[in-house]
């Protein structure tokens, strides 16, 4: 079975611009969480979706916002990118809620 | 929300019994305790998970006392390939709730 895939997995963006990562979960698992992580720190909660509904959003600017598809799939969205946003973007899933994530392996997002 | 504190660094031996504790004093009554294991540059990976006494599985066991407001995560006979950052998580398993991860315990396995 495939686990968590996300894409790209490298990325390198410039201060002020757009960024779009995907993340495709586990075949039946309903809930997507995205995370970001940066060296040296634990991973750090922005979204969570379950059945195309955000049900939970960390500490983070309206710059980032996501959404999920009728196939469970997610996208990650920041504006506005600043040099900060640079990090390991960390995409899970689960069939409902924090019962047990899987991980994808990250997007790497480094902004110059 | 649930706080965890956990040692910032631990150093064993390949073949020894690794334990590494996590407190949580504000644990709530519907709160579950996960552990995850991070390898560089990859995403976390559940190790265990328990609510009360001692659960065990291929990998790991994790003991709770009664009180629950501590628990231990027990690696039997590590090898160097569990050289990793360790996160000890306390939390609902509601999908609404906001799970926070701390910076984890870094194991190096020496051999």
């Amino acid at each position: 079975d495939a686990g968590v895939t996300q894409s790209p997995t490298h990325l390198i963006k410039t201060r002020g611009q757009h960024v779009t990562l995907r993340c495709s979960p586990i075949s039946g698992h309903k809930s997507v969480s995205w995370y970001q992580q940066v060296l040296g720190q634990g991973p750090q909660f922005i979204f969570q979706y379950y059945e195309k509904e955000e049900r939970g959003r960390g500490n983070f600017p309206d710059r980032f916002s996501a959404r999920q598809f009728p196939n469970y799939s997610s996208e990650l969205n920041v504006n506005a990118l600043l040099l900060g946003d640079s990090a390991l973007y960390l995409c899970a899933s689960s069939t409902r809620g924090n019962e047990k994530l899987f991980f994808g392996s990250g997007t790497q997002l480094s902004v110059l | 929300l649930a706080k965890t504190t956990q040692p910032i660094s631990m150093d064993s031996y390949e073949g020894q019994e690794v334990n590494i504790t996590c407190s949580h004093n504000n644990i709530a009554t519907n709160d579950y305790i996960t552990w995850y294991q991070q390898f560089p540059s990859q995403g976390p990976r559940f190790i265990i998970q328990g609510y009360k006494t001692k659960v065990t599985n291929e990998v790991a066991s994790l003991f709770i006392p009664a009180d629950r407001k501590s628990s231990t995560l027990s690696l039997p006979r590590v090898s160097l390939s569990d050289t990793a950052v360790y996160y000890c998580l306390v939390g609902a398993m509601d999908s609404n709730y906001q799970l926070i991860w701390g910076a984890g315990t870094k194991l190096i396995i020496k051999p």
